[in-house]
């Protein structure tokens, strides 16, 4: 059984420029959701995609996209980025059947 | 917005000790899970309880919970350095959606 994994692990990006990371879920995970964590603060819901559908979103502007594919894996894109979208981006699988989450390790996005 | 609010925010014991962590929580729930996180990296899922349950036990974790007061604790028995860490509640938005946590509280076990 495989974990999530995230990639990259670390990216540092200007302001304006635009990101992409990555996401490979859990082995038999079809539910994939993106976080967003700034440092001392707690994990903020950023979107959920089921069936290559948004399923949930979080209280993030539109320039925060995302896609799931056929292989449950996912992407988070960033427009226009901004100094305070520098945080640590953590990408969870799990099962709409509920239970706990699995996590990746995060990519730390740095914006200069 | 925040619905888990952990209390302490950091807490330093010595390796042997217990340690307790309490967490509050605003609005009715299907089930309360908590996450451990190590040098801010990932998540790791520790134990969930569901909205029916009092008390839940894993290894040396003791989680419970009292649906009245709204709240929750995990103890960690025996603590030993490899326990440092933070620790996050975390409960499930209305339509089960989203994991909504608390800031996390940071332990710190000396050996």
């Amino acid at each position: 059984e495989t974990g999530v994994t995230q990639s990259p692990t670390h990216l540092i990006k200007t302001r304006g420029q635009q990101v992409t990371l990555r996401c490979s879920s859990q082995s038999g995970h079809n539910t994939v959701s993106w976080y967003q964590q700034a440092l001392g603060q707690g994990p903020q819901f950023i979107f959920q995609y089921y069936r290559e559908e948004e399923n949930g979103r979080g209280n993030f502007p539109p320039r925060f996209s995302g896609l799931q594919f056929p292989n449950y894996s996912s992407e988070l894109n960033v427009n226009a980025l901004e100094l305070d979208d520098s945080a640590l981006y953590l990408c969870a699988s799990s099962s709409l059947q509920g239970g706990g989450y699995t996590f990746g390790s995060g990519t730390r996005l740095t914006v200069v | 917005s925040q619905q888990g609010e952990e209390d302490p925010q950091a807490l330093s014991i010595q390796e042997g000790e217990n340690a307790t962590m309490n967490c509050s929580y605003k609005t009715s729930i299907n089930n309360l899970q908590w996450y451990r996180q190590n040098s801010g990296r990932g998540l790791v899922h520790l134990i969930l309880i569901r909205s029916n349950e009092r008390e839940k036990h894993s290894g040396r974790l003791r989680v419970t919970l009292d649906t009245s007061k709204k709240s929750s604790s995990l103890l960690i028995t025996a603590s030993r350095a490899a326990d440092t860490a933070s620790y996050f509640c975390a409960t499930t938005n209305q339509a089960g959606t989203a994991l909504i946590f608390g800031k996390g509280t940071t332990l710190s076990v000396s050996s």
